[in-house]
């Protein structure tokens, strides 16, 4: 079974940091591009970054960039977000979201549970 | 950037009734749509993708097609578990995007 299962998350101060894992399993992460996705509460679905089954090619919405850091360890089966500099815009509930096998152009066919991530003083 | 605009934000219907719902790309896409229906509290459900090819799994009275720029999600017969809100999102062009949203609501 497919599955994506995603950690993490918690209450940071605006300005702080925070990493997100997103374990898989019941299939090849190597052969995969990967995405996060975030939903602010109350709010709809945006893509936050992807990356490339290799890890090569990594792509974020211009919100993120220059803050947020989406990386891989397929030896590990696991997908990353390094979340600096954080803001209260930030808050939202993070998915993890399988892409294609071995291209970008594909939607998400597989989601995690989410993570919560609230940035609060 | 590629706006996604759907229509409407929501609606109101009861069991048994078509359901239509409009996804407007700003510019061209292609067929590189997709649909997710999301429940509340739980993540997305993939619905359909390619403009028209339905999931595996995904029940049949769930039809997608396009017409240029304008995409439509088509509920043939409503059903209870079919109350959520559903969003279109564009894979063509980074930045991907996701339209606002339709919530379909019991009537």
């Amino acid at each position: 079974e497919v599955q994506v299962v995603e950690s993490g998350g918690g209450l940071v101060q605006p300005g702080g940091s925070l990493r997100l894992s997103c374990a898989a399993s019941g299939f090849p992460l190597s052969g995969y591009w990967m995405s996060w996705v975030r939903q602010a509460p109350g709010k709809g679905l945006e893509w936050v970054a992807n990356i490339k089954e290799d890890g090569s090619e990594k792509y974020y919405v211009d919100s993120v960039k220059g803050r947020f850091t989406v990386s891989r360890d397929n030896t590990k089966n696991s997908l990353f977000l390094q979340m600096n500099n954080l803001r209260a815009e930030d808050t939202a509930m993070y998915y993890c979201a399988r892409g294609g096998l071995y291209t970008s152009a594909w939607p998400f066919d597989s989601w995690g549970q989410g993570t919560l991530v609230t940035v609060s003083s | 950037a590629i706006q996604l605009t759907q229509s409407p934000s929501s609606l109101s219907a009861s069991v048994g009734d078509r359901v239509t719902i409009t996804c407007r790309a700003s510019q061209g896409i292609t067929t590189a749509l997709a649909w997710y229906q999301q429940k509340a509290g739980k993540a997305p459900n993939l619905l359909i993708y390619d403009a028209s090819t339905l999931q595996s799994g995904v029940p049949s009275r769930f039809s997608g097609t396009d017409s240029g720029a304008d995409f439509t999600l088509t509920i043939s017969s409503l059903q209870p578990e079919d109350f959520a809100t559903y969003y279109c999102q564009q894979f063509h062009n980074y930045p991907l995007s996701f339209g606002g949203g339709t919530k379909v609501e019991i009537k």
